[in-house]
């Protein structure tokens, strides 16, 4: 089943804990890209990538890191979150730039 | 700057009425991508449709129907007949053809659909 994974698909942590949100599609999609969601902003793109060891910035890409080392995978890096990082992150992959993207089932992180 | 407005935060129907869910764009962009997304109470977004700049036709698909309209910047979504599964968060987003991946979406309307 053509699909788009992330895990965890809960978190609870604390400020400055490191922590990483996996993302994986098994559709062979070379574009991916992360989004957060939060009450009355819709969704907000915070890093897109378009191949591999090809990533850029969205919207909003403070306080978060990405890496795209293999065609598949797409993790989300939050090296010192902070409590202003809690929403609902989505990730998304589509075969050509301007497609129909694929989302993930979102990963909720609360930081405390 | 692309930007996509959605008025209307929420709307109440009773079920079976018909409804109509406003999207009004901004770019600059002659070849740019609409789309719009459902995202049910169990939080997954759906895709509904996609729709290049280029085609201005309406598309129907069974009780949802789209409307784009170059000329005021909207592309409109009607469900008619609504039923209760048809309660969700709508998303309406852009996607300019500039090379670069962006989707820049909506801050939804949420519509409730009572028995």
């Amino acid at each position: 089943e053509a699909q788009v994974t992330q895990n965890p698909r809960y978190l609870i942590t604390v400020t400055g804990k490191k922590l990483t949100v996996t993302c994986s599609q098994n559709m062979n999609h070379e574009y991916m890209s992360w989004y957060r969601q939060d009450p009355g902003l819709g969704l907000r793109q915070i890093y897109y990538s378009m191949n591999v060891e090809v990533t850029d910035k969205g919207d909003v890409p403070e306080g978060y890191k990405v890496s795209r080392k293999e065609k598949r995978n797409f993790p989300l890096i939050l090296e010192s979150p902070s409590p202003n990082q809690t929403s609902l992150y989505f990730c998304a992959s589509s075969l050509s730039v301007e497609g129909r993207r694929f989302f993930g089932p979102g990963t909720r992180l609360t930081v405390l | 700057a692309q930007k996509v407005t959605q008025a209307q935060t929420e709307i109440s129907v009773v079920e079976k009425e018909d409804v109509t869910l406003d999207c009004v764009y901004e770019t600059r962009d002659t070849t740019y991508y609409l789309f719009w997304y459902k995202q049910p109470p169990s939080g997954e977004l759906v895709f509904l449709i996609r729709r290049n700049s280029f085609d201005e036709q309406n598309e129907i698909s069974g009780r949802y129907s789209w409307n784009f309209q170059k000329s005021t910047s909207s592309f409109n979504f009607t469900i008619t007949a609504s039923q209760v599964v048809d309660s969700a968060v709508y998303f309406c987003a852009l996607s300019p053809n500039t090379g670069f991946q962006k989707l820049v979406f909506g801050t939804g309307t949420r519509l409730l659909v009572s028995p």
